[in-house]
């Protein structure tokens, strides 16, 4: 089945101690992203990716990390959490960018205390 | 830079009743366009784009969206809804000109009652 797995479900941490939310997907997509959905905002791009060792900054980059070393697999890093990243994080995908279709996992809950 | 705006943050509607769903965005470059839909607990799923041809595009369950480039909108509607299109809905704008990015609005709760 095509689909996009996150892990964990949900999540609860202190302030300051890393984390690592992964992704991984298994259709072959080139493209990759993570969002941060909040009540209000809708979902913020956070960083993505369009291939393989090429990362990039969404809309709000500040306190995340991620890295594509295989196509599959782009895992979000938050090196020291802080309250202000509690926040619903999906990843998603698509065989390219432009007007193609997403693809979203079922999403993380994470809460920073 | 580009944004994207949802008139409605919620719309109650009762079963069989019509609903429209407002998107307003802010290009006036060429854009492509789409709706996303998310479920109680679920990742968001596409409903339907548009990016090019036919404005009026249409969806497998009944949902269809305008693209009017002079009012820069792409209005969802349907004709009668049901207790299961209770969900929330995004409109979503990516512009070939900005890169990468598909730019969400803050979305719409569609609430059907019985």
């Amino acid at each position: 089945e095509a689909q996009v797995t996150q892990n964990p479900r949900y999540l609860i941490t202190v302030t300051g101690k890393k984390l690592t939310v992964t992704c991984s997907q298994n259709m072959n997509h080139e493209y990759m992203s993570w969002y941060r959905q909040d009540p209000g905002l809708g979902l913020r791009q956070i960083y993505y990716s369009m291939n393989v060792e090429v990362t990039d900054k969404g809309d709000v980059p500040e306190g995340y990390k991620v890295s594509r070393k295989e196509k599959r697999n782009f895992p979000l890093i938050l090196e020291s959490p802080s309250p202000n990243q509690t926040s619903l994080y999906f990843c998603a995908s698509s065989f390219r960018t432009l007007g193609e279709k997403l693809f979203f996992g079922s999403g993380t809950q994470l809460s920073v205390l | 830079a580009q944004s994207v705006t949802q008139l409605d943050s919620q719309v109650p509607v009762f079963e069989e009743a019509p609903v429209e769903l407002r998107c307003n965005y802010s290009s006036s470059v060429s854009v492509y366009l789409f709706w996303y839909v998310q479920y109680p607990n679920q990742g968001l799923q596409l409903l339907l784009k548009y990016l090019s041809g036919s404005t009026l595009v249409e969806s497998i369950n009944g949902f269809e969206a305008e693209f009017n480039k002079s009012q820069t909108s792409f209005h969802l509607r349907k004709p009668s809804v049901h207790i299961s299109d209770t969900a929330e809905y995004f409109c979503a704008v990516s512009v070939m000109e900005y890169g990468n990015k598909l730019v969400f609005g803050a979305g719409t709760i569609l609430r059907v009652k019985s």
